[in-house]
């Protein structure tokens, strides 16, 4: 079973629409709750990082909520170079390893 | 600037010629990891270093080795490189492994490894 399940797989918008992007996760303890942007054969870039039921953080056209078992990620009047693979990622908390879990990614397609 | 760079960026090699990924930060940070990324499976971990001669495991650490005997670098070798090793593979870094709390990773551009 998958701990960090997100959805849609894929969403296409128009430009100026709005919409969320969800992240579901399955930990015993949550060290924190990541996000990146990730464009086409390139490294994931950092968004944000989210650390406890109720936190939200934003960024120009992105904003990152956090409850117990998901996260959301607001686009708010997205353009089209905010076309990319956002990736959700969890560090458990305990243990000396922190390794993030990833899901497999929404990838976000806006167009003109 | 602050960052994580991987050599090579592409390398297309044959079964069992071993090779080498260098991974270096320039943030003097403690904990390094090594990942791969496959279509349908994302990003998984290979293996971590905490600090320097400090090594574990990931989740998907067959076939390959690492070592840290500088702080800013942690290769990644495969002594003896198969097909099911064709991926891209991100090096990542972070500040401190010993806070307790949530740690940031910073990921290189990638290295797109193909084994023929």
């Amino acid at each position: 079973e998958d701990q960090v399940t997100q959805s849609p797989e894929a969403l296409r918008l128009q430009e100026g629409e709005s919409s969320s992007l969800n992240c579901s996760y399955t930990v015993s303890g949550l060290r924190g709750l990541f996000w990146y942007r990730q464009d086409p054969g390139k490294g994931p870039e950092f968004l944000f990082t989210l650390y406890s039921a109720g936190e939200e953080k934003e960024k120009e056209r992105l904003k990152a909520t956090l409850t117990k078992k998901e996260s959301f990620l607001h686009i708010t009047a997205p353009k089209p170079e905010d076309s990319a693979t956002y990736l959700c990622a969890v560090q458990e908390s305990g243990g000396s390893n922190y390794k993030l879990t990833f899901g497999k990614g929404t990838l976000l397609t806006v167009n003109p | 600037e602050a960052q994580v760079t991987q050599n090579p960026r592409y390398l297309i090699t044959v079964t069992g010629k071993k090779l080498t990924v260098t991974c270096s930060q320039n943030m003097n940070h403690e904990y390094m990891s090594w990942y791969r990324q496959d279509p349908g499976l994302g990003l998984r971990q290979i293996y971590y270093s905490m600090n320097v001669e400090v090594t574990d495991k990931g989740d998907v650490p067959e076939g390959y080795k690492v070592s840290r005997k500088e702080k800013r670098n942690f290769p990644l070798i495969l002594e003896s490189p198969s097909p099911n090793q064709t991926s891209l593979y991100f090096c990542a870094s972070s500040l401190s492994s010993f806070t307790g709390g949530a740690d940031t990773q910073y990921f290189g551009p990638g290295t797109r490894l193909t084994v023929l």
